[in-house]
């Protein structure tokens, strides 16, 4: 049973806003991710981090910025939410070792209107 | 660059039955790992199975097994007895530069299978 968790599950937000999407963890992983996916579309990596203080941008450029001051948390932010953003965020975790799978939060559905 | 390829967009299968979807990856890297998701419409992704570059044997986990052909470069999922609750998309990933510090993981563009009775 994975142990992490995205919060809110759907978001419907205006054009304009600041958001904040939450992801944590209680497996003490050190690499954490976030993907973007829009419906029955493959998932791109937009951020990733293998530890505190540590971010990279993935492979897919994205507008959003994330933090890693804990490790078991690892938000992702909007400045100014655009319809373009409009999406499916999943948030994933693993273990360091090569072979580790990584746990997927639910994910969090957001529409920009 | 690493990168995973998988043709069927959409595969049908009856219950019962077994059916194969396809994967073929792509990187210079020898050491490397694979990987099996189910996403339901629900939207979570769940692990199914993985085969590392350096396994000998074909990977199982019930009744998920991995047809990995490394001259190939393919890496195909078998669903053995299929259930309708199997009905789903499939991701295949890679997470390539094992030996790195960081191994980003790729996925594929997804295969949706429906599964009838």
């Amino acid at each position: 049973e994975a142990d992490i968790y995205q919060t809110p599950r759907y978001l419907v937000i205006g054009t304009g806003k600041k958001i904040t999407l939450e992801c944590s963890q209680t497996m003490g992983h050190d690499k954490m991710y976030w993907y973007q996916q829009d419906p029955g579309m493959e998932l791109h990596l937009i951020h990733y981090s293998y530890g505190v203080n540590s971010t990279e941008k993935g492979d897919l450029s994205s507008e959003s910025t994330v933090s890693r001051i804990r490790t078991e948390h690892f938000p992702l932010t909007l400045e100014s939410a655009r319809p373009s953003h409009t999406s499916q965020y999943l948030c994933a975790s693993s273990e360091l070792y090569p072979g580790a799978e990584a746990f997927f939060g639910q994910g969090t559905r957001l529409t920009v209107v | 660059a690493q990168k995973i390829t998988q043709t069927q967009p959409g595969m049908f299968v009856q219950e019962k039955e077994a059916v194969t979807l396809d994967c073929t990856y792509d990187t210079s890297d020898p050491s490397y790992g694979l990987f099996w998701y189910k996403q339901p419409s629900s939207g979570e992704m769940i692990f199914l199975i993985y085969q590392g570059s350096y396994d000998q044997q074909n990977a199982t986990e019930g009744r998920y097994s991995l047809n990995f052909q490394k001259a190939r470069k393919s890496a195909n999922l078998v669903i053995s007895a299929s259930q309708l609750g199997d009905s789903a998309m499939y991701f295949c990933a890679m997470r390539a530069d094992m030996n790195t510090g960081f191994q980003k993981l790729v996925f594929g563009t997804g295969t949706r299978l429906l599964v009838s009775p």
